[in-house]
């Protein structure tokens, strides 16, 4: 089956700096990664629509210079997290849509001190 | 109101029950359903997928649609331990080959004991 990784899966910084997460298809192309945040006990929220090639399209509410989305292959979309706060702490979750269906990667859990 | 809502739980029940959850939403242009299965701490994977009205199975599980009531289900016969995990539901109007914005349920947390 079509299998999407994240780097890392988790990642303590201290407040103020930079956070960058990957996530690739591995078996598989997309032209199309989404990026969620999920907080505890919470469903998932959607963040951006990532498509190759072009700017990401943001959700409502969604700050896009402080969320950095870069989808520059098939395989590999990064989110970047700029001047991270404690707020900013949660469980970060891309997934990449490949022959119609949304596969999901395991998550990077986020933690900002 | 939310355009999708589902019952968070926690839903316990005893190994080899028929587990029961269920989703309901407003948009009627809703016409892909899906439910999902997230174990803690991961992210979630896909165990069924639906389009318009109907009944589809797989295995142990049974997914129900009822556009009309705009209401679906997910069923679980002869639950298992390795059951336990949260259940969401997610659904969205466009089809497949489309940018899918998924609308996601709050999720349902289930645990089966032995």
């Amino acid at each position: 089956g079509a299998v999407v990784s994240q780097h890392p899966s988790w990642v303590i910084c201290k407040s103020g700096t930079s956070v960058k997460i990957e996530c690739r298809s591995l078996d598989f192309q997309a032209t199309t990664m989404f990026w969620y945040r999920q907080f505890p006990k919470q469903s998932l929220m959607l963040m951006a629509t990532s498509n190759e090639g072009s700017k990401a399209t943001y959700e409502q509410g969604v700050e896009k210079d402080k969320f950095l989305i870069n989808h520059a292959s098939l395989t590999l979309s990064t989110l970047t997290v700029t001047s991270a706060h404690p707020e900013d702490s949660s469980f970060y979750i891309c997934s990449a849509e490949g022959t119609g269906e949304q596969f999901f990667g395991p998550g990077t859990r986020l933690t900002v001190l | 109101q939310k355009e999708v809502e589902q019952d968070p739980g926690p839903l316990s029940v005893p190994e080899g029950a028929i587990v029961s959850l269920n989703c309901t939403y407003s948009n009627s242009a809703f016409q892909y359903f899906m439910w999902y299965r997230q174990y803690s701490r991961k992210g979630p994977e896909l165990l069924m997928y639906t389009y318009s009205s109907g009944n589809k199975e797989d295995g142990r599980f049974t997914a129900q649609v009822d556009k009309s009531s705009k209401y679906i289900s997910l069923f679980i016969r002869d639950s298992q331990p390795s059951d336990s995990a949260t259940y969401l539901c997610a659904m969205s109007a466009l089809g497949a080959g489309n940018n899918r914005k998924l609308i996601w349920g709050l999720g349902t947390s289930l645990a089966v004991n032995p």
